[in-house]
């Protein structure tokens, strides 16, 4: 069955620019993260969605990052006047949810971007 | 969330038993114990949890000490793709928890041929 996709791969952009990351999740999954991996780290949280409502944003770093998922399905991860900083790789994962008072807790991680702000 | 602590690194031979240690001595009650691996260039994979017995999958095992403070993840025959860093990871089950991951550096294991 399909995992969770991103795309692109890699994007290469110079400082200033406005790039936007795509997030295909598991179909019928409830719940979408986005983390964040800087290079030699381990990933760290940015924000979360269920369905189309986004619950926690405490983790994007500042209000250059927005995040969107209007359907309920797709999520798209916007980065205003990149800066080198936000070199990183941008992780999308994908759960099931809560149903039926459990929280199914195991999120299926996609390969990532890799941003690299020259 | 509590937080954990591994070994920055560990080393294993091909085909011998692995056993990846966790401390996580600020454990609740309704914490669970997630096991994620991070193959090269890829992202996370989950590998097993549990809350307080201890578990088996086709990946691993799973031993929970008897007053939760610490765990070890096993696999009983390492082979050279499961080299990768391994995430020890508390998530709580309560209140309005949805099952958001905080990762620590994790355990880097190497496999020798």
């Amino acid at each position: 069955g399909a995992g969770v996709s991103q795309s692109p791969r890699y994007k290469v952009a110079k400082r200033g620019q406005d790039v936007a990351l795509r997030c295909d999740p598991i179909s019928g999954h409830v719940s979408l993260f986005w983390y964040q991996q800087a290079l030699g780290q381990g990933p760290e949280f940015l924000t979360y969605f269920q369905n189309e409502a986004q619950l926690d944003k405490s983790g994007l770093p500042s209000d250059r990052f927005f995040a969107e998922r209007p359907e309920g399905s797709v999520s798209t991860l916007k980065i205003q006047r990149t800066q080198q900083e936000d070199s990183a790789v941008y992780l999308c994962a994908s759960s099931r949810g809560t149903s039926g008072g459990y929280t199914y807790n195991e999120q299926f991680f996609g390969p990532g971007t890799r941003l690299t702000v020259l | 969330d509590a937080k954990t602590t591994q070994p920055n690194s560990m080393e294993s031979n091909e085909e011998e038993p692995v056993h990846l240690p966790c401390n996580h001595s600020t454990i609740s009650g309704t914490d669970y114990i997630h096991w994620y691996r991070q193959l090269p260039s890829q992202g996370p994979e989950y590998v097993i949890h549990g809350l307080t017995s201890n578990v088996n999958n086709r990946m691993a095992s799973l031993a929970i000490a008897e007053d939760r403070k610490s765990s070890t993840l096993i696999l009983h025959r390492a082979t050279l793709r499961d080299a990768a860093v391994y995430y020890c990871i508390l998530t709580n089950a309560g209140g309005t928890s949805y099952g958001k991951l905080t990762f620590g550096q994790g355990t880097i294991l190497t496999v020798h041929p």
